[in-house]
């Protein structure tokens, strides 16, 4: 079956603590990207990658690390978790090319105490 | 520089009414508009998209029109069903450089029965 993965699904962790979260895509999608979803601010880009080992900023990158090291993953690192990055969090990936369809994972709900 | 707004933030409507989600943009450089549906505690799924050189999509229930001129583009659900009920999000790629989507920050549509 065609799909984005994530994991974990949700986590609890403390301030400072790293946690990875991983994303896989089955579809050979050249682009992948990293959102968190925050009520009132819909979904905002947090970094993308547009092929293995090309990755770039989106609109809110301060906190965050990824990398690209094989077309299929695309995990998301925080390196020193805050309070104000308790958020729900969505791998997508798509086809490289404008007007193709964008898939997101089943996201991952983080509380950072 | 490039931003999608949206409009209502929040619509409810009675069952068999139509309901519309209005997104203006700010860069001229428009290529590609597709409209996402998150049901409750659910990943964004596509619905319907439109690009820049059609006025018009039709997909059963739904539609999606585009004025480039007036750089807005809408969503129209007609004979609303609860089962409508969820978070819509427009979105748009503006540059075919970086095929980065920016969305809407959301319209939370409510069909009461």
């Amino acid at each position: 079956e065609a799909q984005v993965t994530q994991n974990p699904r949700y986590l609890i962790t403390v301030t400072g603590k790293k946690l990875t979260v991983t994303c896989s895509q089955n579809m050979n999608h050249e682009y992948m990207s990293w959102y968190r979803q925050d009520p009132g601010l819909g979904l905002r880009q947090i970094y993308y990658s547009m092929n293995v080992e090309v990755t770039d900023k989106g609109d809110v990158p301060e906190g965050y690390k990824v990398s690209r090291k094989e077309k299929r993953n695309f995990p998301l690192i925080l390196e020193s978790p805050s309070p104000n990055q308790t958020s729900l969090y969505f791998c997508a990936s798509r086809l490289a090319g404008v007007g193709e369809t964008q898939y997101f994972g089943p996201g991952t709900r983080l509380l950072v105490l | 520089g490039e931003n999608v707004e949206q409009h209502p933030s929040t619509l409810s409507v009675q069952e068999g009414d139509s309901a519309v989600i209005k997104c203006t943009y700010s860069d001229s450089a428009s290529n590609y508009f597709p409209w996402y549906k998150q049901e409750l505690g659910k990943r964004p799924q596509l619905i319907i998209d439109i690009r820049s050189n059609v006025g018009e999509k039709k997909d059963q229930r739904i539609a999606v029109t585009l004025n480039k001129t007036a750089k807005h583009f809408s969503l129209h659900i007609t004979e609303t069903q609860p089962e409508d009920s969820a978070v819509y999000f427009c979105a748009g790629i503006f540059s075919s450089n970086t095929g980065k989507l920016i969305f809407g920050q959301g319209t939370t549509l409510q069909v009461k029965p």
